[in-house]
């Protein structure tokens, strides 16, 4: 595609369910980000894949949180058991080594 | 902990004028520094780069960096009611291979027509 695309743009969950988050990034990025961004907030770095290796999770808030991108293209951020405090926009980006970094529209996640 | 501080904001603008956005950071080891727009509900996007001390001009933007002071800004002349977005101060490491971004809050500008 010609962007990152990210997907579902909205979601609501209540409290204690899992959720799921998707990213599509630019055909041939190889790097990919993701990051949390909370109402009012700068965006907070959570993790970084180069291809399909997790090479920095040193953002993730707690073991609830995982990231994975197993063919080096799509990434899937898996939120377990949700809580309020997990309410945000989360960004991806991808970019090519170096280059600049593109977001996608992200994901508003909020939980009840 | 590594940090990048913005001033909140906001900052009011008049159309027509200068508006300037400043930044610190605490790592004296990064390299690249950036500066993004951000409209409301929308996500960042990029504005300018900057690696070397001095101005960087690019239109009616203008980046300066003092590595010495750890200090980064960001000028845009000519203010325009469309410029009223949060501008977010982002800094990359040194380190080869480490494409992390770590932003600052953002400032909030509004351009008053």
């Amino acid at each position: 595609g010609a962007g990152v695309s990210q997907s579902p743009r909205y979601k609501v969950a209540k409290r204690g369910q899992d959720v799921a988050l998707r990213c599509d990034p630019i055909s041939g990025h190889v790097s990919l980000f993701w990051y949390q961004q909370a109402l009012g907030q700068g965006p907070e770095f959570l993790t970084y894949f180069q291809n399909e290796a997790q090479l920095d999770k040193s953002g993730l808030p707690s073991d609830r949180f995982f990231a994975e991108r197993p063919e080096g293209s799509v990434s899937t951020l898996k939120i377990q058991r949700t809580q309020q405090e997990d309410s945000a926009v989360y960004l991806c980006a991808s970019t090519r080594v170096g280059g600049e970094l593109f977001f996608g529209e992200g994901s508003r996640l909020t939980v009840l | 902990q590594k940090e990048v501080e913005q001033n909140s904001g906001p900052l009011s603008v008049p159309e027509g004028a200068i508006a300037s956005l400043n930044c610190t950071y605490s790592d004296r080891g990064s390299q690249s520094f950036f500066w993004y727009r951000q409209y409301s509900g929308k996500s960042p996007e990029l504005i300018m780069f900057i690696y070397s001390n001095g101005d960087k001009e690019d239109g009616r933007f203008t980046a300066q960096l003092n590595k010495a002071s750890q200090y980064v800004s960001l000028l845009i002349r000519d203010s325009q009611p469309s410029d009223s977005a949060t501008y977010l101060c982002a800094v990359k490491e040194g380190n080869f291979g480490n494409e992390k971004l770590t932003f600052g809050t953002g400032t909030r500008l509004t351009i008053i027509p």
